[in-house]
């Protein structure tokens, strides 16, 4: 059974750190890792990643794929209080077929 | 960017009645979109792939006969719960993929919350 995996599932910081999220995967037949953040509605995408080591950014996010070791992350500098929120990731094979993990919990204090 | 609507966007119904909750692609056309649902403090949970002009695929453990799916044009897909029940109460939210399904980017709806006294 494909599943996503997230690490840590709850972390609380200070407004100015950087975090990284963790996401891991074991899927056959992969085709994309997808992150979203969701505050108190529906998810929000940030970034699809199909292709090994190369990074996407936006703004303050980037995030990176390991196809290899089958993992990828989310970092984020610098950050604000409007970026507490739950960041989930999803993998997605060539059947449209989604997996979410169980997504961090971001807190970010003032 | 693409915009998914879902209405209502919050109902409360009576234990054993229907409920339909509609999710809509505004400027796009969605070959398959998707029904998860929330529980507090949890993850999506996919229940169902709809894809337009055929029958819903289910997830194990989704009952197909008491949520509908009707994914009947290209921009308009319903869930019915039926004879809805307190455990029904949760967080469902749809999802839709552009018409291409290159990108296999997901757009969601903004969610219904459903009570269920």
């Amino acid at each position: 059974e494909d599943k996503v995996v997230q690490s840590p599932l709850s972390l609380v910081v200070h407004e100015g750190d950087t975090v990284t999220l963790n996401c891991s995967y074991e899927v056959t037949n992969f085709r994309s890792l997808l992150w979203y953040k969701q505050e108190k509605k529906a998810p929000t995408f940030l970034f699809m990643l199909t292709s090994s080591g190369i990074e996407k950014k936006s703004g303050r996010l980037s995030s990176i794929l390991d196809k290899k070791e089958l993992f990828s992350i989310l970092n984020i500098t610098a950050t604000q209080t409007g970026d507490s929120a739950v960041y989930l990731c999803a993998q997605a094979d060539y059947g449209q077929n989604f997996v979410f993990g169980p997504g961090t919990r971001l807190s970010v204090l003032p | 960017g693409a915009v998914v609507s879902q209405h209502p966007s919050r109902v409360i119904c009576k234990s054993g009645t229907s409920v339909k909750i509609e999710c809509r692609s505004l400027d796009f056309q969605a070959t398959t979109m998707f029904w998860y649902r929330q529980f507090p403090k949890q993850s999506l949970m996919l229940m169902a792939t709809s894809n337009e002009g055929s029958k819903a695929t289910y997830e194990q453990g989704v009952e197909k006969d008491k949520f509908l799916i009707n994914h009947a044009s290209l921009t308009l897909s319903t869930l019915t719960v039926t004879s809805a029940h307190p455990e029904d109460s949760s967080f469902y939210i749809c999802s839709a993929m552009n018409g291409g399904g290159a990108s296999y980017e997901q757009y969601f709806g903004p969610g219904t919350r459903l009570t269920v006294t």
